[in-house]
């Protein structure tokens, strides 16, 4: 069945730092790809998307690039803020299936 | 994005009592909605699928009998826990996805957190 595998946290960075959390993923057909954030306490909100092959879902910084060639899904971000300390999910989605999680990243950024 | 709203979202209740947690999509129709358990520094834990006008799809584990899933309109579905017991005590989440759009991302509510006493 599909899964996504994502990279374990937790992980820490300083102000400024560069950004990545690796995602691949396993799917039939042509799933759409997302990372989601949660802050603490709260739900999950979309942080992107991207619906097919080599399509970049973008947001407040972040960005990730549908690879279908290596299956994979990586969250980039050029300089973290401490406000962007959360628990991120890379997730798959197949239409009107239920999604697909990976395991989640807990980002701490530090001033 | 679309908006679901989850209510309540903190409910303290004791051992042995019901409680009913809601789901509703606020500005589209969800034909399919998921209720999710997740536990402290862990991922979500899918527990059910439910579709509007059906009997709900639990995953394997889930007792149905204790975790009842109603999703009587293409707006509304509940979440009753019954005879709570202080290990049901969770952050429970639920999302929707809609028929009549073109995305397939789902849309989450703010999520429970249920504490048995």
């Amino acid at each position: 069945g599909d899964s996504v595998t994502q990279m374990e946290g937790p992980v820490t960075l300083s102000e400024e730092a560069f950004l990545t959390i690796n995602c691949t993923y396993t799917a039939t057909g042509y799933p759409s790809l997302f990372w989601y954030v949660q802050y603490p306490g709260e739900g999950l909100q979309l942080l992107l998307k991207a619906t097919k092959a080599d399509d970049k879902g973008s947001n407040k910084g972040f960005e990730a690039t549908y690879r279908k060639e290596t299956t994979s899904f990586h969250l980039e971000k050029g300089s973290v803020q401490v406000s962007d300390s959360a628990v991120y999910f890379c997730a798959l989605g197949q239409w009107n299936n239920d999604m697909r999680f990976g395991a989640g990243t807990r980002l701490t950024v530090k001033p | 994005g679309a908006v679901v709203s989850q209510h309540p979202s903190r409910v303290i209740c004791k051992s042995g009592t019901s409680v009913k947690i809601e789901c509703r999509s606020l500005d589209f129709q969800a034909t399919t909605m998921f209720w999710y358990r997740q536990f402290p520094k862990q991922s979500l834990m899918l527990m059910a699928t439910s579709n509007e006008g059906s009997k709900a799809t639990y995953e394997q584990g889930v007792e149905k009998d204790k975790f009842l899933i109603n999703h009587a309109s293409l707006t509304l579905s509940t979440l009753t826990v019954t005879s709570a017991h202080p290990e049901d005590s969770s952050f429970y989440i639920c999302s929707a996805r809609g028929g009549d759009t073109e995305y397939t991302e789902a849309f989450f509510g703010q999520g429970t957190r249920l504490t048995v006493v």
